[in-house]
């Protein structure tokens, strides 16, 4: 089955910089290819996503690129903010199945 | 609409207890899953539902139940809870790749 790993555990920036979190993934079949937020006892909610048909996709600070040849995939945020401060997820899927989450990443933007 | 909402938001039970976590939506999925979320391991799927009367086990199923009689609601069951079952439980649902979560649900197994 699909295994997601997802780097690295925590992240710490200064306001203003950029944050970058990286997955991998092992079932080259998986097309489908979210980025959840998480915030302190919240749900997550889906920020952006990406098929694998796109290798890039941008919304206004956030960016997500994929490499099928390697099997990852990557989050970018842009002049971070305190309210960027969270729990990221990624997740892996085939179309129609079922998500496999990576593990998450801790986001500290320190102002 | 309210879309996916979870019933309780907190439970404590004792090992040994049954209990029914109740999910339901108002947008009409077709999907249904029922998510665990421990410290560091991120969300791991227990069972999920790809339509009304249809079950499946996902990564964790063991010491739980489901089940779907209607197509917006999924109830998750724990007929004998342990401690290891001390976790916070989230609901989603979804039309096709975007799934939407509820609020979650924090159990706490003594």
């Amino acid at each position: 089955g699909e295994n997601v790993e997802q780097h690295p555990s925590t992240l710490s920036v200064q306001e203003g910089d950029s944050a970058v979190i990286k997955c991998t993934y092992s079932d080259s079949a998986s097309n489908y290819f979210p980025w959840y937020k998480q915030e302190l006892g919240k749900r997550p909610q889906l920020i952006i996503d990406i098929r694998s048909n796109v290798g890039e996709k941008k919304d206004q600070r956030i960016a997500v690129t994929l490499n099928k040849t390697a099997k990852h995939f990557s989050l970018h945020i842009t002049e971070t903010q305190p309210e960027d401060s969270a729990v990221y997820f990624c997740a892996a899927s085939k179309r129609g199945n079922k998500l496999v989450f990576g593990a998450g990443t801790i986001l500290r933007v320190k102002s | 609409n309210a879309g996916v909402t979870q019933t309780p938001k907190f439970r404590v039970l004792k090992t040994g207890q049954s209990m029914t976590l109740l999910c339901a939506q108002d947008m009409n999925h077709e999907y249904m899953y029922w998510y665990r979320q421990d410290p560091g391991m991120g969300l791991r799927l227990i069972h999920y539902s790809v339509g009304e009367g249809t079950t499946a086990k996902g990564e964790v199923p063991d010491g739980y139940n489901v089940s779907r009689l209607k197509k917006q609601n999924f109830l998750l069951g724990l007929e004998s809870a342990a401690p290891s079952q001390t976790s916070v439980y989230f609901c989603a649902s979804s039309k096709a790749d975007e799934q939407f979560f509820g609020p979650g649900t924090r159990l706490t197994v003594l």
